[in-house]
C-alpha cells in the first residue's frame, strides 16, 4: 500500500510570509502527527490529529496550526515565518492507538530567508 | 515531561566493528521504537519493543528494552557502510498520551 506522502518536498519562503504543508497518511490510518526536525533540537512534536480533532499539542507558538480533513489528510500552517522556522517538517501516520507504530513521510524542507 | 537521552551523539567506526547505542529515560514508556533516518528522508521504523526485558533481532541488529521499560539499547554486529545513518529512539507514553517522544539521535558513520 502507498506510504505517507508529503507535499511539497522543498519550500523557500521569506520572513513574514505564511506557508501550508500537506500530508496524506497511509490508507486506514486516522492519526497524523507533525514534527519539526532541526540539527540542534532533533525531532520535536508539534501536534497530533485524530479523526479531525487535535488530540495532542506540543510546545510551539500559536503561529503553528494544523487541521485534519474527513479523509484523514492533514495540513499544517505556519504564519508570520521567522528564520528559526527553517527545518525539516515531518508528518507521521498511525492507527492512533497507544503504542502504535508511526510511519513517516519524506518530509518538507522549509527554508526561510 | 518525558525525555529520552541517546548516547553517543556521534559514532564513527570501521566496517566490521561492533557498536552499541543507548537510549535512556527517567520515565516509563508503554513501548519504544527505533528508527533509522538517512539524509533528506523521513525516519524509517526498524523495530518496536513493548515488554520489559524484551530482546528483538533484525539480522545484525539486536534491540533490547530494559526491564523497567525506561531504557533501550541497539547493538549492531559487524557494521557495514549501509548501516550509516541517524538512529532515533522514540518512546510512546501510556494512558491517553498518543504522541512519541524522540531522543536527539545517534549519527553513525561506518567507513569502508
Amino acid at each position: 500500500k502507498a506510504g505517507v506522502t508529503q507535499t511539497p518536498r522543498y519550500l523557500i519562503k521569506t520572513r513574514g510570509q505564511q506557508v501550508t504543508l500537506s500530508c496524506s497518511p497511509i490508507s486506514g490510518h486516522r492519526s497524523v502527527s507533525w514534527y519539526q526536525q532541526t540539527p540542534g533540537q532533533g525531532l520535536q512534536f508539534l501536534f497530533e490529529y485524530f479523526s479531525e480533532t487535535q488530540r495532542n499539542k506540543g510546545n510551539f507558538p500559536g503561529r503553528f496550526s494544523g487541521r485534519q480533513f474527513s479523509n484523514s489528510r492533514s495540513e499544517m500552517n505556519v504564519s508570520t515565518l521567522e528564520l528559526g522556522d527553517s527545518a525539516l517538517y515531518l508528518c507521521a501516520s498511525s492507527l492512533g492507538v497507544v503504542g502504535t507504530e508511526a510511519f513517516f513521510g519524506q518530509g518538507t524542507r522549509l527554508t526561510v530567508v | 515531561t518525558q525525555l529520552l537521552e541517546q548516547s553517543p551523539q556521534f559514532l564513527s567506526i570501521q566496517e566490521g566493528e561492533n557498536l552499541t547505542v543507548y537510549c535512556n529515560s527517567s520515565s516509563v514508556f508503554s513501548s519504544l521504537q527505533w528508527y533509522r533516518q538517512e539524509p533528506g528522508e523521513g525516519p524509517v521504523l526498524l523495530v518496536t519493543v513493548v515488554t520489559g526485558g524484551e530482546v528483538k533481532k533484525l539480522k545484525r541488529l539486536t534491540f533490547q528494552f530494559g526491564d523497567a521499560r525506561k531504557d533501550s539499547s541497539l547493538h549492531i554486529t559487524a557494521a557495514q557502510p549501509g548501516d550509516t545513518g541517524l538512529y532515533l529512539c522514540a518512546g510512546a507514553g501510556g494512558g491517553s498520551n498518543y504522541k512519541l517522544t524522540f531522543g536527539k539521535g545517534t549519527l553513525l558513520t561506518v567507513n569502508p
